[in-house]
């Protein structure tokens, strides 16, 4: 069964940092792409970045590539999201989640249970 | 890098069938056949329910189904439930290696 563990989450103030992690287990953590979306509190999904198994091709949301940065490490099984100069429209739940298609930025098919980031003073 | 546009609800009876679009442009819903559509209770992680536009992965009823039409993706779900009520979305892959999500649909069982 595919499980993906997200951690890291929690209060910060603006200007701030934090860099959230995604435990994988359950299939070849290293043959699939990731993905990390994110959720504000009562609004839609939005896409932040997709990453390739081999990390050679990392994309990102266009208003979100000065400032946030994703890798992963195969060996540990694990995806990170380092997001830096936090706002308060940085704030939502942040899901991991699996491609499973060609393209490494096409819709996923399996999602963690999510993080809750709030940035707030 | 602009979202998909869903209608932000939609109702049926148990019984009936309701049908969500989701509107995109000849780079994306109608470019490629990676449209997916995704079920989210509240407090809960989306599920996906379609993939590459009509499949459906296993455990998912057959009550739901996908198809496409130019620019445009519909999600019919039929013989509704009253554990249907939730919120769908729809993705696709677009140009340049983008990601995008429509704004949901909440969909009520009257």
């Amino acid at each position: 069964e595919v499980q993906l563990v997200e951690s890291g989450g929690g209060l910060v103030k603006p200007g701030e940092s934090l860099r959230l992690s995604c435990a994988a287990s359950g299939f070849t953590f290293s043959s699939y792409s990731m993905n990390w979306v994110r959720q504000a509190p009562g609004k839609g999904l939005e896409w932040v970045s997709s990453i390739s198994s081999t990390s050679n091709y990392l994309y990102y949301a266009d208003s979100l590539k000065d400032r946030f940065t994703i890798s992963r490490d195969n060996r540990k099984n694990s995806l990170y999201l380092q997001m830096n100069s936090l706002s308060a429209g940085d704030t939502a739940v942040y899901y991991c989640a699996r491609t499973f298609d060609v393209l490494t930025a096409s819709p996923p098919d399996s999602w963690g249970q999510g993080t809750l980031v709030t940035v707030s003073s | 890098q602009s979202a998909l546009t869903q209608p932000p609800s939609a109702s049926g009876s148990p019984g009936q069938s309701v049908t969500i679009s989701c509107s995109g442009t000849s780079t994306d819903v109608g470019g490629y056949n990676f449209v997916s559509w995704y079920q989210q209770h509240p407090g809960k992680a989306p599920k996906l329910i379609i993939y590459e536009v009509t499949q459906r992965p296993s455990g998912v009823p057959d009550r739901f189904s996908g198809s496409k039409s130019g620019n445009t993706a519909s999600l019919t779900v039929s013989g509704l439930q009253a554990e249907d009520e939730a919120d769908y979305y729809c993705s696709s892959y677009a140009d340049f290696n983008i990601l995008l999500f429509g704004g949901g649909t909440k969909v009520t069982v009257l």
